[in-house]
């Protein structure tokens, strides 16, 4: 597509509830990101993609938290069991190769909120 | 590790002043520098990168950076605010090497407000 799209933008949860929240990268990048934003901060680094592969998950905060890429294009982060500390604004962004220095192209995010 | 400290989490200026959003980073290798920029339900938008060429980096919209390794800073001006400036601005650094070479660490962001 024309640029990263996130969906769904908003999503309100109950404490304890599972959620799914998906990535559709730009068409053509191999390599897609997950940050973590919460309020008043900056992104914090979850995860990432190169194709299907998932070399690094360090930043996932626990192992509630898992995401997938599984042929390579669209990406889900599944949260399971949610907490009230999981609330936050869930950015996706994607690049040409991962390459270093490369830009990263965010999408609208996702804002969940935990009740 | 890598850190950035972005200085004032609030910055307000007048339509037509300076705009100076500061930023300072932490790392013990030659680090890529980025602006991103947030404006309201949008996702961020790369503004200028700083990757080991010209320490002076232009960007869009008339903003520009410049590296300086001595300070270990990369603060963004422009010289004239525009009201469309107004959005969140978010330092980051990425270190070069190792698996995560993509991973970018933000600063905490500075809204900048600009009065007509």
């Amino acid at each position: 597509g024309a640029g990263v799209s996130q969906s769904p933008r908003y999503k309100v949860t109950k404490r304890g509830q599972d959620v799914t929240l998906r990535c559709d990268p730009i068409s053509s990048h191999a390599t897609l990101y997950w940050y973590q934003q919460a309020l008043g901060q900056g992104p914090e680094f979850l995860t990432y993609f190169n194709y299907e592969a998932q070399p690094d998950k360090s930043g996932l905060p626990s192992d509630r938290f898992s995401a997938e890429r599984p042929e390579g294009s669209i990406s889900t982060l599944t949260i399971q069991r949610t907490e009230q500390r999981d609330s936050a604004m869930y950015r996706c962004a994607s690049s040409g190769r991962g390459g270093v220095g490369e830009t990263q192209y965010f999408g609208p995010g996702t804002r969940l909120l935990v009740l | 590790a890598q850190s950035v400290t972005q200085l004032g989490s609030h910055v307000s200026v007048s339509e037509g002043a300076l705009v100076l959003l500061r930023c300072n980073y932490s790392s013990s290798v030659p680090p890529y520098l980025f602006w991103y920029v947030q404006y309201p339900n949008q996702g961020l938008q790369l503004l200028l990168k700083y990757t080991s060429a010209a320490t002076l980096v232009k960007g869009i919209n008339g903003f520009e950076a410049e590296f300086k390794k001595s300070e270990t800073s990369f603060h963004l001006t422009k010289p004239s605010a525009h009201m469309s400036d107004a959005a969140e601005y978010f330092c980051a650094v990425l270190v070069k090497g190792g698996t995560s070479y993509g991973k970018l660490t933000f600063g905490q962001g500075t809204i900048l407000t600009v009065h007509p």
